[in-house]
């Protein structure tokens, strides 16, 4: 199975909103709605930010955002701040229990 | 707490094999299904497959078939990734990581703290 698309960087400014894309294909992200997405700062491992598609798992802000329309799902991060400031990574069950991955987004608080 | 603690890091040499350990606690440990993730240096995440603790079962990517190895042992809570025939591009942090809920491959909320594994002659 081939890796989820993710644009390499994106970025806002402070109290912004960003959005960041995962485009698959109906046989991983349109097919299910297993999508997550994974925040990762240097050097850390990565924190589960979203999952099924637009949940948020206890302690994570509301301003982190999930939503999925065909083949493409979204994470928003809503009035950004600086220590969103991370690498993004969405994955996408992918049928016959596989798992995929996106490469990956920087994601940059100016 | 759910906690997943690895094993330290390793440096080998091209052409043998390494065993990481991911040692469970804080929960059922045969309840959750166990994932490996690896990321080279500067790269993104590789899903590399799970294990079923309950079972023993387990599911590997396709990249990885023949070469991983996932186990575990239930006295101890631990599961081990072992990758045999090592290269130079095998040099990565592995990491394992819980999946959240029943299924087997939904999301995955709980994550070790990363081993490094160098391969260098």
């Amino acid at each position: 199975q081939s890796a989820l698309t993710q644009p390499p960087s994106a970025s806002g400014s402070p109290g912004q909103s960003v959005t960041i894309s995962c485009a698959g294909t109906s046989s991983d992200v349109g097919a299910f709605n297993y999508v997550s997405w994974y925040q990762q700062h240097p050097g850390k491992a990565p924190k589960l930010m979203i999952y099924d598609v637009s949940k948020r798992p206890s302690g994570v802000p509301d301003r982190f955002s999930g939503s999925k329309s065909g083949n493409t799902a979204s994470l928003t991060v809503s009035g950004l701040q600086t220590e969103d400031e991370a690498d993004y990574y969405c994955t996408s069950y992918a049928g016959s229990n596989n798992l995929v991955f996106g490469g990956g987004t920087k994601l940059t608080v100016l | 707490q759910v906690q997943l603690v690895q094993s330290g890091a390793e440096v080998t040499k091209p052409g043998a094999s390494v065993r990481v350990s991911c040692k469970a606690s804080g929960y059922t440990f045969t309840g959750h299904h166990i994932h490996w993730v690896r990321q080279a240096p500067g790269q993104g995440l590789e899903w590399m497959g799970w294990i079923n603790p309950n079972t023993a079962g387990t599911n590997y990517a396709q990249n990885f078939q023949g070469w991983v190895a996932m186990t575990r042992d239930t006295s101890i809570s631990t599961v081990y990734m072992e990758l045999s025939r090592l290269k130079s591009d095998d040099t990565a942090v592995y990491y394992c990581a819980r999946v959240g809920g029943t299924g087997a491959t939904t999301y995955l909320d709980y994550w070790g703290q990363g081993t490094l594994v160098t391969v260098s002659s």
